[in-house]
C-alpha cells in the first residue's frame, strides 16, 4: 500500500492567491482528517470526514478555507484568497473505523509557504 | 483547559540511556486512547504505540512503553536502550469516545535529542 498520498510538498505563493492542497488516502479506509502544523500552535484539526461527508469542521479557521471530498479516493483543501498567516504545513491522515484502536496514517505533509 | 499537556519543551539522552516523555491528559470520558507518534526532521507522523482506557497492562512495542497511570491521567512514552535515530519531536494524543466519530488531540510536542 502506497500509504496517504498528498501533493503537493511544497507551494510557494503570493498572498491572495488560492491555494489547493490535495489528499489520497489509503484504501478502504473510511475516515480522513486535516491537520495544521505551526510552531505557536501545534497540530490543529482542521475538519473530518466520514464516508466522505464532513462531520467536523469547527476547525476551519475561516470562511477563506474549503474542503471537500467528492469520492473515496480523493480529498481537497483549498485557501482563497491566501494570507501569510497561513503558511504551515499541512498534514491529511485517514482511518478506518472499525476498531477503536485504529490509528491515524499520516500523509508527508504539504508545507505552505505564503509570501 | 488543554486536552493534552506535555510539559517537557525539550529532552536529552544520551545513547543506550532511557528517557521518559511526560504526557497528561484530561477527560471526562470513560472510553478513550492515548497514542504516542513520532516526528523525525523529515517531517512525516510515525505511529508508536497506543494504549486504551481499559487496558489493564501498559502497552509496549519493541523499545517503547507506555508508563499509563490512570488515576494520575497520565501516559509517559518511555524508551529504552536510546539511539541516534530517536531524536526527534515526539506528539502525545488522545481520541475521546470508542465511536469511529471521533478525532485525535495532540499536545504541543517534545524534542528529544540523543547524543553520542
Amino acid at each position: 500500500d502506497a500509504g496517504v498520498i498528498q501533493s503537493p510538498r511544497h507551494e510557494v505563493t503570493e498572498m491572495g492567491q488560492e491555494v489547493t492542497l490535495r489528499c489520497k488516502p489509503i484504501s478502504g479506509h473510511n475516515s480522513l482528517f486535516w491537520y495544521r502544523q505551526t510552531m505557536m500552535r501545534g497540530l490543529e484539526l482542521l475538519i473530518y470526514f466520514n464516508n466522505n461527508v464532513p462531520i467536523d469542521d469547527s476547525g476551519m479557521p475561516e470562511d477563506r478555507f474549503s474542503a471537500k471530498m467528492p469520492n473515496a479516493s480523493f480529498s481537497t483543501l483549498k485557501i482563497q484568497p491566501s494570507e501569510p498567516r497561513d503558511s504551515a504545513v499541512y498534514f491529511c491522515a485517514s482511518r478506518s473505523t472499525d476498531r477503536s484502536n485504529e490509528k491515524l496514517f499520516f500523509g508527508s505533509g504539504t508545507q505552505l509557504s505564503v509570501l | 483547559a488543554q486536552k493534552i499537556t506535555q510539559t517537557q519543551p525539550g529532552m536529552f539522552v544520551q545513547e543506550k540511556e532511557a528517557v521518559t516523555l511526560d504526557c497528561t491528559y484530561d477527560t471526562s470520558d470513560q472510553s478513550y486512547g492515548l497514542f504516542w507518534y513520532k516526528q523525525p526532521s523529515s517531517g512525516e507522523m510515525i505511529f508508536l504505540i497506543y494504549q486504551g482506557s481499559y487496558d489493564e497492562q501498559n502497552a509496549t512495542e519493541g523499545r517503547y512503553s507506555l508508563n499509563f497511570q490512570k488515576a494520575r491521567k497520565s501516559a509517559n512514552l518511555v524508551i529504552s536502550a536510546s539511539q541516534l535515530g530517536d531524536s526527534a519531536m515526539y506528539f502525545c494524543a488522545m481520541r475521546e469516545g470508542l465511536s469511529g466519530y471521533s478525532t485525535l488531540t495532540f499536545g504541543k510536542g517534545t524534542m528529544l535529542l540523543v547524543s553520542p
